[in-house]
């Protein structure tokens, strides 16, 4: 089946740097989403993208569907301690596959204040 | 507005038993997915119903799995003859239409003893 790999897998930052993550695939996806998880939580949307080379911001995240429609990136922007979490980004094929989404692995992310 | 709600949160059972995973999907919401999250890996699509649809049941990984979802809203999850594998938080996730934007329930977190 389709796989995600996202990376990086973990990241250790300063409060105020920058965070970034990506997640490719080997096959194309028509939707690319990237969700936040935090302990004991379901993920919570935050950016869906559409359009291969649309780039989108939600604040201080920013995420692009990469041309070739296997790859995404996020971007977090003056990280906070609240930006703590695991970051997934996640991918619907369309066509008979549609509203199944392939997960990455996640990114898990801790803000040192 | 109320969001997803899924019940028990917890469920520890003994192996061999059945058990019964509840899922309430945001009120209008006329898609419902199960996926299933093992500990520290991403989501794992299981199960999608559209509307009046037949459900898409290719994600579920044997017979022991099933579900139902009764008068277009309420979705019930089962698992015959529970294994430790089957181990995992499951979650729900709803959707308004064929809109692939899905948002997630807290999770059942189920342990297999």
């Amino acid at each position: 089946g389709q796989q995600l790999n996202q990376s990086p897998q973990s990241m250790f930052i300063q409060e105020g740097e920058d965070v970034s993550m990506n997640c490719t695939s080997s096959s194309i996806f028509n939707t690319w989403l990237w969700y936040k998880q935090d302990p004991g939580e379901g993920p919570v949307l935050l950016i869906a993208l559409y359009k291969a080379g649309e780039l989108t911001s939600n604040g201080r995240l920013t995420a692009q569907f990469g041309i070739t429609r296997k790859d995404s990136f996020l971007n977090i922007s003056a990280s906070i301690p609240s930006d703590v979490g695991i970051y997934f980004c996640a991918g619907d094929a369309g066509g008979t596959s549609y509203g199944k989404l392939t997960f990455g692995q996640g990114t898990i992310l801790t803000v040192h204040p | 507005g109320a969001g997803v709600s899924q019940s028990p949160s917890n469920k520890v059972t003994e192996k061999g038993k059945d058990v019964e995973l509840r899922c309430d999907p945001i009120s209008g919401h006329t898609a419902l997915y199960w996926y299933r999250q093992s500990l520290g890996q991403g989501l794992e699509f299981l199960i999608y119903f559209q509307g009046n649809s037949a459900p898409d049941k290719s994600g579920l990984p044997s017979d022991r799995f099933s579900a139902e979802r009764t008068g277009g809203s309420v979705s019930t999850l089962t698992i015959q003859r529970t294994q430790q594998e089957d181990s995992a938080v499951y979650l729900c996730a709803s959707s308004q239409g064929r809109n692939n934007e899905q948002f997630f329930g807290p999770g059942t977190r189920l342990t297999v003893l």
